[in-house]
């Protein structure tokens, strides 16, 4: 079974840094786009970074891009996400997500998510 | 690219057929898929590429378009498709959402 599972998330000052991990199973990482998605409380989608398959590429969102940075350890089969210079605005619950393929397109396999919360 | 969904909420009865709508704001081909969220649950993939049903999903979702315009169709309704459902385009990053339209009874 295809499965995400995010942890690493909980309360951070502002200006605060975090990481996220995400353990993958029953798929190898490395042969799928990885990225990170995220839903602010009571709000809509919005996508922060993503991987290549190759591990070559990586790709971020205009809000995140300078202060987050994504990375995975092939070995373990695990996505990583690195939050730094965190704002009240970055609260949300984020998710790790399997790509449809080799770049990042759809997003076919979600994991619960794991809540950062950036507050004084 | 800005992906404007239409309506942001509807209200439906089952048995109803129910029509999404997203508009681009620049041509994306069918470079475009569909979710469903329930709440407190991480969203579902239904459709790819616009109009490619995903495995399991049930035929009463159905998805077309191309370029700018899309509509997700529930041909349908059933008590399980009250949520909320998003586009999304994979044509150019940053990668994009719509801002969700939620079905509501």
């Amino acid at each position: 079974e295809v499965q995400l599972v995010e942890s690493g998330g909980g309360l951070v000052q502002p200006g605060g840094s975090r990481r996220l991990s995400c353990a993958a199973s029953g798929f190898t990482i490395t042969n799928y786009a990885m990225s990170w998605v995220r839903q602010a409380p009571g709000k809509g989608l919005e996508w922060v970074s993503a991987i290549s398959g190759s591990g070559h590429m990586t790709y971020f969102g205009d809000s995140v891009d300078g202060r987050f940075t994504i990375f995975r350890d092939n070995l373990k089969n695990t996505l990583f996400l690195q939050l730094n210079s965190l704002t009240v605005e970055d609260t949300a619950v984020y998710h790790c997500v399997k790509g449809g393929g080799w770049l990042p397109n759809w997003f076919d396999t979600w994991g619960q998510g794991t809540l950062v919360t950036v507050s004084s | 690219i800005q992906l404007t969904q239409s309506p942001p909420f509807l209200s439906a009865s089952v048995g109803d057929r129910v029509t999404i709508t997203c508009r681009a704001s620049q041509g994306i081909s069918s470079s475009l898929a569909w979710y469903q969220q329930k709440p407190g649950i991480a969203p579902k993939l239904l459709i790819s590429a616009a109009s490619t049903l995903q495995s399991g999903v049930p035929s009463r979702f159905s998805g077309s378009g191309s370029g700018t315009e899309f509509t997700l169709t529930i041909g349908s309704l059933q008590p399980e498709d009250f949520a909320t459902y998003f586009c999304q385009q994979f044509d150019s990053f940053p990668l994009s959402f719509g801002g969700g339209t939620k079905v509501e009874i």
